[in-house]
C-alpha cells in the first residue's frame, strides 16, 4: 500500500444524496490532487491543492466541492450527482518542492450514482 | 493541453519476451515524461521518469526512451512475467504541478 489512503473504497448513492470522499496522505507532501477515472478514458484532473490552497480547478461542475483543511487531508463533497458521474475517484499527493511531480495515488473510491 | 496516444488499448505477449509500449504526444515537448502501472481496482503506481535531455532510463527490467524529435516515448519490459500484466500509463508534464495522462495500454503476459 502507498502512503495515501482513501475512504470509502466503494460508494453507492442516489442523485439527491450528499456524501463526502476522504483522502489522507502520510508522506509529508504539500500538494494533493483529485482525479476522475472513467472506463476507456484517461485520468481527468479535477482539482489541485498546494499548501492547502486550490491552484487548479479543471472546469469541474459545482456539484463537486473540494476541501483541504490541512496538507494531509483532502475531501471531495458530492451533492446532486448524475449517473454519468459514476467513476473511480482517485486522490494523489506529490512533494511541493519536487520539480517532477511524481504522484502517489490512493486506491480510489468506486462511486456509483443511481 | 497535450494529446497523448498510447499505441494500443491491449497488448498480449508470451512470457519471457520483451514488451514494448508506445506513448506519442502531439504538442510541445514536455520537460519530462512519467510511466505508471495500474492494477485493476487500484490507483496508479509510479515506475519511471525520464527528462527531455535523457535518451534512455533503466530500472531493473524496465527501460524507457524519450525521443523529442519523434514526440514519442517507448517503455520496454524485458523477460516479461505474468506478474507484469497490468495497465501502463504514460504521463506528461504540463507545468506547475500538473501532469496529463494517456488512456493506458493493458498488457497481458501469457505463461
Amino acid at each position: 500500500e502507498t502512503g495515501v489512503t482513501q475512504t470509502p473504497r466503494h460508494l453507492v448513492m442516489g442523485m439527491t444524496n450528499k456524501k463526502s470522499l476522504k483522502c489522507e496522505q502520510h508522506l509529508g507532501h504539500n500538494a494533493m490532487y483529485w482525479y476522475k477515472q472513467s472506463a476507456k478514458k484517461p485520468l481527468e484532473l479535477m482539482f489541485v491543492y498546494s499548501l492547502e490552497e486550490r491552484v487548479e480547478n479543471n472546469s469541474v461542475p459545482s456539484r463537486f466541492s473540494p476541501e483541504c483543511p490541512n496538507s494531509s487531508h483532502l475531501f471531495l463533497h458530492l451533492h446532486t450527482l448524475q449517473p454519468e458521474d459514476s467513476a473511480l475517484y482517485l486522490c494523489a499527493s506529490s512533494p511541493e518542492k519536487s520539480s517532477y511531480n511524481e504522484q502517489f495515488f490512493g486506491p480510489g473510491t468506486r462511486l456509483t450514482v443511481l | 493541453s497535450q494529446k497523448i496516444e498510447q499505441n494500443s488499448e491491449a497488448l498480449n505477449i508470451q512470457e519471457g519476451k520483451t514488451a514494448t509500449l508506445t506513448c506519442n504526444y502531439t504538442n510541445y515537448s514536455p520537460a519530462y515524461l512519467q510511466w505508471y502501472r495500474q492494477d485493476p481496482g487500484r490507483g496508479p503506481v509510479f515506475l519511471l521518469l525520464i527528462r527531455e535531455n535523457e535518451k534512455e532510463k533503466r530500472k531493473e527490467r524496465l527501460k524507457v526512451t524519450f525521443d523529442t524529435t519523434l514526440k514519442q516515448s517507448l517503455f520496454h519490459i524485458t523477460a516479461s512475467q505474468p506478474a507484469d500484466s497490468a495497465t501502463y500509463l504514460c504521463a506528461l508534464d504540463e507545468g506547475y504541478q500538473k501532469v496529463t495522462f494517456g488512456t493506458g495500454t493493458k498488457l497481458q503476459v501469457i505463461p
